[in-house]
């Protein structure tokens, strides 16, 4: 079955305890993504990457990073994570970066509800 | 300012009562509008991808048409199980390709 897979799906965490969401994909897509949602702001990208190691800061990139070491697998980090990252995380894939592929639909990942206290 | 609207915020029909939501943009250069529909406590799930004005697609009781300035997702005699939130996505010229502006959603509920 064709999917994202994100792990774990919930995490209650300390302010500045590193962690890593784990998101991947059995696709063979060369586009992932990773957004957060938050009620009244939507949808917000937070990095994307076209291939293997080649990333790139989406609109809210502070306080994160990102690494994509092989085609199928996007982690993000959370170096020392903060309040104001609680928030819903969705990791996505597409196939194709550019011209017509880019119009691919999104398939997204289930979510991580992220709580940092 | 690039930005997506979608409306009404929330929407609440009785079953086989059909309706519309709206997504309308103001974007320089159009280049895909996408209808997305998401589950609470779950990841959004395409529906449709919309080039150029005039253009329809349909899937079961949904209908999406795009003119210049707007998108309009048609449910026609909604079930219950056509209850949840429709985001509309746009990507533009202006922006990076790889890009899009996602609307806040229409959030449905649907009556038996």
């Amino acid at each position: 079955e064709a999917q994202v897979t994100q792990n774990p799906r919930y995490l209650i965490t300390v302010t500045g305890k590193k962690l890593t969401v784990t998101c991947s994909q059995n696709m063979n897509h060369e586009y992932m993504s990773w957004y957060r949602q938050d009620p009244g702001l939507g949808l917000r990208q937070i990095y994307y990457s076209m291939n293997v190691e080649v990333t790139d800061k989406g609109d809210v990139p502070e306080g994160y990073k990102v690494s994509r070491k092989e085609k199928r697998n996007f982690p993000l980090i959370l170096e020392s994570p903060s309040p104001n990252q609680t928030s819903l995380y969705f990791c996505a894939s597409r196939a194709g970066t550019s011209g017509a592929s880019s119009y691919n639909e999104q398939f997204f990942g289930p979510g991580t509800r992220l709580t940092v206290l | 300012e690039d930005q997506v609207t979608q409306s009404p915020e929330a929407l609440r029909l009785q079953e086989g009562e059909s309706s519309s939501l709206n997504c309308s943009y103001t974007v320089s250069g159009l280049r895909g509008l996408f209808w997305y529909r998401q589950d609470p406590g779950k990841g959004p799930e395409f529906l449709f991808t919309l080039y150029s004005a005039g253009e329809e697609k349909e899937k079961e009781r949904l209908k999406a048409t795009l003119t210049k300035k707007e998108s309009f997702l048609h449910i026609t005699a909604p079930k219950p199980e056509d209850s949840a939130t429709y985001l509309c996505a746009v990507r533009h010229n202006a922006g990076n390709n790889r890009k899009l502006i996602w609307g806040l959603g229409t959030s449905l509920a649907v009556n038996p």
